[in-house]
């Protein structure tokens, strides 16, 4: 069974620019995840799609959005870029079933440096 | 907010040694996962625990889910350098709620 693919891994971007990262989730997963995580702060929840839905949305501006097409894959987007925005996306894949509700297979994330 | 606290934040210990990660809520939560994760990679599933006060062991890693099911602790046998990285742990709460994870415990074991 593949895993969780993220593209692209590395990403430099200007200030001001905006990007789209990508992430497909394990076959037969409806739920994907998108994390951001630098040094400082941890690991922060940016939003969860499930069947092209949002379930759940964390502490985020506007700038950052996200999407989720009938084949379970999910685009994240952020515009008007900021430095602080450089971190590692990380996209998770669930199946949000039983026992396992809760369990997040992670892809290797996204690198993303603003300059 | 459903907040999860791990200690201690850092541990840096010799290969060979024993040590104990804590993770602390004031939340129940119906699943809880430890995670390992190494620099430039995404967090990798350790275990996944359900009951109250299960205990779950893989290799030299053992794991403990709280009675009350509010907080879990990661024991470490006779570390080894392969053990270093960020252990994390994440909580649900059931249906579609958020998954919290916690503030995370880096370990360096040095050879």
């Amino acid at each position: 069974k593949a895993g969780v693919t993220q593209t692209p891994r590395y990403l430099i971007k200007t200030r001001g620019q905006q990007v789209t990262l990508s992430c497909s989730p394990i076959s037969g997963h409806r739920s994907v995840s998108w994390y951001q995580q630098t040094p400082g702060q941890g690991l922060q929840f940016l939003f969860e799609y499930f069947s092209e839905t949002q379930r759940n949305k964390g502490n985020f501006p506007g700038r950052f959005s996200g999407r989720q097409f009938s084949n379970s894959r999910s685009e994240m987007n952020v515009s008007t870029l900021e430095l602080g925005d450089s971190a590692l996306y990380l996209c998770a894949s669930s199946s949000r079933k039983g026992a396992a509700n809760t369990e997040a297979f992670f892809g290797q994330g996204t690198r993303l440096t603003v300059v | 907010t459903q907040l999860l606290e791990q200690s201690p934040q850092f541990l840096s210990i010799q290969e060979g040694e024993n040590l104990t990660v804590y993770c602390n809520s004031s939340s129940v939560f119906s699943s809880l996962q430890w995670y390992r994760q190494e620099p430039g990679e995404g967090p990798v599933l350790l275990v996944t625990v359900v009951t109250g006060g299960e205990v779950k062991k893989l290799k030299r890693l053992t794991f403990q889910f709280g009675d009350a099911r509010k907080d879990s602790s990661l024991h470490i046998t006779a570390a080894q350098p392969g053990d270093t990285g960020l252990y994390l742990c994440a909580g649900g709460r059931g249906g579609y709620q958020k998954v919290t994870f916690g503030t995370g415990t880096k370990l360096q074991v040095i050879p």
